[in-house]
């Protein structure tokens, strides 16, 4: 079984620009989440999906959106990139099945801004 | 506001030792609690935990959560210099969001 896949795996981007990260989730799994990681801040959470549908946020700008599409796979967009957006941004793959809530997370794509 | 904090942030211990990490919780909709273990890149999924009392095992590592007392703890005996890493612990927060700790670097000096 493949794991989760994040596309690409290094971009640098110069200050203004924008960016499309992509999450293939594990197969059979519906939630996708995604994280930012900085030295300064750790793990934060930056926004869910289930079944297409956004269902929990972030406290981050409105410059950090995403969606799902209906195979599951998920795709994060920043606009107007700031220097602060350089991180480790990692999607996780999620099975809810009762009260077993296990996370998987792919390889990340480390974003460095210019 | 929620918030997981994991203790100690650091540990430098010698090949062979034990070590017990711990992480305390207040978070609403508690649903699981998880351990990763981060070397590099993307956090590795060690135990899911849901239950009070029930120990986890793997190999030398095992873990344990305390739901009336919000904590858990993750030890692993016989350290190996392959155990060096960042150790996450992460609160499920609903089934839709994982709240993280800051981690505890574990390093073990051959």
């Amino acid at each position: 079984k493949a794991g989760v896949t994040q596309t690409p795996r290094y971009l640098i981007k110069t200050r203004g620009q924008q960016v499309t990260l992509s999450c293939s989730p594990i197969s059979g799994h519906r939630s996708v989440s995604w994280y930012q990681q900085t030295p300064g801040q750790g793990l934060q959470f930056l926004f869910e999906y289930f079944s297409e549908t956004q269902r929990n946020k972030g406290n981050f700008p409105g410059r950090f959106s995403g969606r799902q599409f209906s195979n599951s796979r998920s795709e994060m967009n920043v606009s107007t990139l700031e220097l602060g957006d350089s991180a480790l941004y990692l999607c996780a793959s999620s099975s809810v099945q009762g009260e077993n809530t296990e996370a998987f997370f792919g390889q990340g794509t480390r974003l460095t801004v210019v | 506001e929620d918030k997981v904090v994991q203790s100690p942030l650091s540990l430098v211990v010698h090949e062979g030792d034990t070590v017990t990490l711990n992480c305390s919780y207040e978070v609403t909709n508690f649903r699981s609690l998880l351990w990763y273990k981060q070397e590099k890149k993307a956090p590795t999924f060690l135990f899911m935990l849901t239950s009070s009392g029930i120990e986890k095992k793997s190999g030398r590592l095992s873990s344990i959560l305390d739901k009336k007392e919000l904590f858990s703890i993750l030890n692993i005996t016989a350290t190996q210099t392959g155990d060096s890493a960042i150790y996450l612990c992460a609160v499920f927060q609903g089934a839709q969001k994982l709240v993280f700790g800051q981690g505890t670097r574990l390093t073990i000096n051959p």
